[in-house]
């Protein structure tokens, strides 16, 4: 059975401070997808990572992917209060009928 | 382009009723997937239909039902409900099976 972790589940950060969220998987993938959630509300695509080494920016966040090390980051550089918010990774494993695995997720609060 | 729909937004139900939520996808897009996120947690997968076919059943109880009709819209229906079932139930198309997935609003379910 695919799990997916991420660590911390909780964080708060100051306006302006970098930090990394990651997420560690237990089998053999190389598609894994990056998600904000905000309160009450559905799911939104940040990143999708498809191959070993993959990195790809969007504004203040970075996500990266080693399928070697079954892990992927998600870096906030200089955090803004806009990111407060809930931040998933999703797992698609390479075989078999398990399909899209969440991690638990990380509660992000930047504080002004 | 319209995203994914869903109807209704919100519903309760009592315990023991059924429910049948409905789900659209983005036009073009032929698979169709539901999820169930319970507060404080991650989306948990439920079903995965493509060219409605069944392709993938999470770890739910046969409580939990599917389909996809010919115009690739999806119903999901829970029958017997239990104050458990109360959560937020997702739906996502994508093009493919295993191609990229983009979340509808989305369904609050509450049972009392």
């Amino acid at each position: 059975e695919l799990k997916v972790e991420q660590n911390p589940l909780f964080l708060s950060m100051q306006e302006g401070k970098n930090y990394t969220i990651y997420c560690n998987y237990s089998t053999t993938s190389d598609r894994l997808y990056w998600y904000r959630q905000d309160p009450g509300k559905s799911l939104e695509s940040l990143f999708v990572l498809l191959s070993n080494g993959a990195v790809k920016q969007e504004g203040r966040l970075m996500a990266s992917l080693d399928t070697k090390a079954r892990l992927s980051t998600l870096h906030i550089t200089a955090a803004v209060h806009d990111l407060s918010a809930t931040y998933f990774c999703a797992v698609d494993p390479a075989l078999g009928n398990e399909k899209l695995t969440f991690g638990t997720g990380t509660r992000l609060t930047i504080i002004p | 382009d319209a995203g994914v729909t869903q109807s209704p937004t919100h519903l309760i139900k009592t315990r023991g009723q059924h429910v049948t939520l409905r789900c659209s996808p983005i036009s073009g897009h032929k698979s169709v997937s539901w999820y169930q996120q319970v507060l404080g947690q991650g989306p948990q997968f439920i079903f995965q239909y493509y060219e409605k076919e069944e392709r993938g059943r999470g770890n739910f109880p046969d409580r939990f039902s599917a389909r996809q009709f010919p115009n690739y819209s999806s119903e999901l229906n829970v029958n017997a409900l239990l104050l458990g079932d109360s959560a937020l139930y997702l739906c996502a198309s994508s093009y493919r099976d295993r191609y990229e997935e983009y979340f509808g609003p989305g369904t609050r379910l509450t049972v009392t």
